[in-house]
């Protein structure tokens, strides 16, 4: 069985630029979590997506947005990049009875 | 609110030698328990979880037991290897998912 796929794997911007991460959840799980790690920190928590819909979102400003497509796939968009969102964004998935997120390798988005 | 307090590192330890890295959570009921594990330029695996208090969950040689009177997960190894270097992280799920900010292991043959 396929896990949690992201892509791309290294993305590299300039400040003010449009970033789109993609993340494939495994197959039957219906709830997405994307997640920044900036380096030298822990995660943070960007977004959640059930059935389509944003359940919560973290402390994150409203240029961090997404969605979540009826095959469950979801898309991680950063509007007007700044130097500090240079970090690895992590997707996991969950399935909807289940307690354990399932996490992918990562997009590493470096701004310039 | 809900939150996971977990060792600060880094954490630096001989092959061979006993580790613990402790973790304490604060939530409403009783959450589900995790440790996962982000080896260099990876995404975060799990290593091991316990749902229930006084579960014990184990998984390549590392333990950890739910620990409801001291609102604890402390995750053990007996004997470290070179190849346990990595970041480990204590995570809860209560209304959802809360991660600690992650203890770097370093092992040196």
């Amino acid at each position: 069985e396929a896990g949690v796929t992201q892509s791309p794997t290294h993305l590299i911007k300039t400040r003010g630029q449009q970033a789109t991460l993609r993340c494939s959840p495994i197959s039957g799980h219906t709830s997405v979590y994307w997640y920044q790690q900036a380096l030298g920190l822990g995660l943070q928590f960007l977004l959640w997506y059930d059935e389509g819909e944003e359940r919560n979102r973290g402390n994150f400003p409203p240029r961090f947005s997404g969605r979540q497509f009826p095959n469950y796939s979801s898309e991680l968009n950063v509007n007007a990049l700044e130097l500090e969102d240079s970090a690895l964004y992590l997707c996991a998935s969950k399935w909807r009875g289940g307690d354990t997120q399932y996490f992918g390798p990562g997009t590493r988005l470096t701004v310039l | 609110g809900d939150s996971v307090t977990q060792m600060e590192g880094p954490v630096t330890l001989s092959e061979e030698a006993f580790l613990t890295i402790n973790c304490t959570y604060t939530a409403t009921g009783y959450p589900s328990l995790f440790w996962y594990v982000q080896y260099p330029g990876e995404g975060l695996q799990l290593l091991l979880k316990a749902t229930k208090a006084d579960d014990k969950g184990s998984n390549k040689g590392f333990e950890a037991t739910y620990r409801k009177e001291t609102t604890s997960f402390h995750l053990e190894k007996g004997s470290v290897q070179v190849s346990d270097s990595a970041v480990y992280f204590c995570a809860a799920l209560g209304n959802q998912f809360y991660f600690g900010t992650g203890t770097s292991l370093t092992v040196i043959p």
